[in-house]
């Protein structure tokens, strides 16, 4: 299981684009990476997922080199909704998730 | 999208007495689902694997006989925390597997459970 390295914090304001790198070193061939958000005392719930290259939704971007060792995860003018822990995490569909420390975003007004 | 449920989503129990925590799947089947526990300001921690009629595997420190996994169906598991401490007062989470009809390989997770043993 791939581990993963976020920062533990960081600070946005309203309407301010924000990225959170994700460092997996030992990503494996088969490995998805995948972010989820989470609120406090409420479960992580699914953000984006990518295998290479970018991959956007309606809520954010993902963008990962080509060695795969590392993720952005890109969130276009953030809104005070947007505090939360993001989690990177690493690994196959059906594999149990190692949780890394995340990242906790703080978005002021 | 696919619904993970959990109940209840906050219990209070008494020490020494027994909790048990259930953690559906809504929409879809899970041959898997996995338990986490979450300490106020920390991550989640993964606990044990629970498999559809099998034994559950845990994961290195968590007491088998303390946490009781039962995976009795497609869509149903249960966490039994047995004669609860106040260090069990705890947030649950479940999850499971997307199945097959999902565009993305991700995992669904429930709403938690908060535990508090007093």
């Amino acid at each position: 299981l791939a581990k993963t390295t976020q920062p533990i914090s960081m600070d946005s304001y309203e309407g301010q684009e924000v990225n959170i790198t994700c460092s997996h070193n030992n990503i494996a061939t088969n490995d998805y990476i995948t972010w989820y958000q989470q609120f406090p005392s409420q479960g992580p719930r699914f953000i984006i997922q990518g295998y290479k290259t970018k991959v956007t939704n309606e809520v954010a971007s993902l963008f990962i080199p080509a060695d795969r060792k590392s993720s952005t995860l890109s969130l276009p003018r953030v809104s005070l909704s947007d505090t939360a822990v993001y989690y990177c995490l690493v690994g196959e569909s059906t594999d149990k998730l190692i949780f890394g420390t995340g990242t906790r975003l703080q978005v002021f007004p | 999208g696919a619904v993970v449920s959990q109940h209840p989503s906050w219990v209070i129990c008494k020490s020494g007495t027994s909790v048990k925590i259930e953690c559906r799947s809504l929409d879809f089947q899970a041959t898997t689902m996995f338990w986490y526990r979450q300490f106020p300001k920390q991550s989640l921690m993964l606990m044990a694997t629970s498999n559809e009629g099998s034994k559950a595997t845990y994961e290195q420190g968590v007491e088998k006989d303390k946490f009781l996994i039962n995976h009795a169906s497609l869509t149903l598991s249960t966490l039994t925390v047995t004669s609860a401490h106040p260090e069990d007062s705890s947030f649950y989470i479940c999850s499971a597997p997307a199945g097959p009809a999902s565009i993305n390989y991700e995992q669904y997770f429930g709403p938690g459970t908060r535990l508090t043993v007093t």
